[in-house]
């Protein structure tokens, strides 16, 4: 069975930082892109980046482009994001998702976790 | 960007009747649209790619239709199961992904 389970989630101040972490299970991690997408309390959803299986390309939404770090560790099946310089606007639940496809980027998410509050306010 | 615009907003169906929501692009995504079902609380699932592809181990009253810029999602007979937010995605202009707004489907 597929398993996605984000952690790393809280309360941060304005101009802070987070770790966020992803720990997949069930499926052959190093095969599959890998995304984050958030959801704003109340809001629709936003894709935030992107990360494909080797790490050999990595793309970012315009919203967190220079301040947003995706990576991942396929030993340890693990997919992370580091977000510096936090802003009330990140403050959203942060999803881990799977792509479709094995080994190629179909830019669809068939597999979810379920999400990490980040929650950014003085 | 690609703008996503869901409509309704909000949709009140009875249970066993077809809902119809429907999908605008502000410009062409050709097939590259799929539609996820999320529930309070829960994370989204995957229902529907490549505009009319069911994802696995979805059930048939759910289909895709449309191409370019209008696409629609039918459930053809609602279930107690089935009430809850749907989004829209384009990948087309991948890597800028983006979202519809969400139609909310509701117990009328």
């Amino acid at each position: 069975e597929v398993q996605l389970v984000e952690s790393g989630g809280g309360l941060v101040k304005p101009g802070g930082s987070l770790r966020l972490s992803c720990a997949a299970s069930g499926f052959t991690f190093s095969s599959y892109s890998m995304n984050w997408v958030r959801q704003a309390p109340g809001k629709g959803l936003e894709w935030v980046s992107s990360i494909s299986s080797s790490s050999s390309y990595i793309y970012y939404a315009d919203s967190v482009k220079g301040r947003f770090t995706i990576s991942r560790d396929n030993a340890k099946n693990s997919l992370y994001l580091q977000m510096n310089s936090l802003r009330a606007e990140d403050t959203a639940v942060y999803y881990c998702a799977r792509d479709l496809n094995e080994y190629s980027s179909s830019w669809v998410f068939d597999y979810w976790g379920q999400g990490t509050l980040v929650t950014v306010s003085s | 960007e690609i703008v996503m615009t869901q409509s309704p907003a909000t949709l009140s169906v009875s249970p066993g009747e077809r809902a119809t929501l429907s999908c605008r692009a502000s410009q062409s995504v050709s097939s590259n649209l799929a539609w996820y079902q999320q529930k309070p609380g829960q994370a989204p699932r995957l229902l529907i790619y490549g505009a009319s592809t069911r994802a696995t181990g979805i059930p048939a009253r759910f289909s895709g239709s449309g191409s370019g810029t209008e696409f629609t999602l039918t459930i053809s007979s609602l279930q107690s199961e089935d009430f809850a937010v749907y989004y829209c995605q384009q990948y087309n202009n991948w890597p800028s992904l983006t979202f519809g707004g969400g139609t909310k489907v509701e117990i009328k």
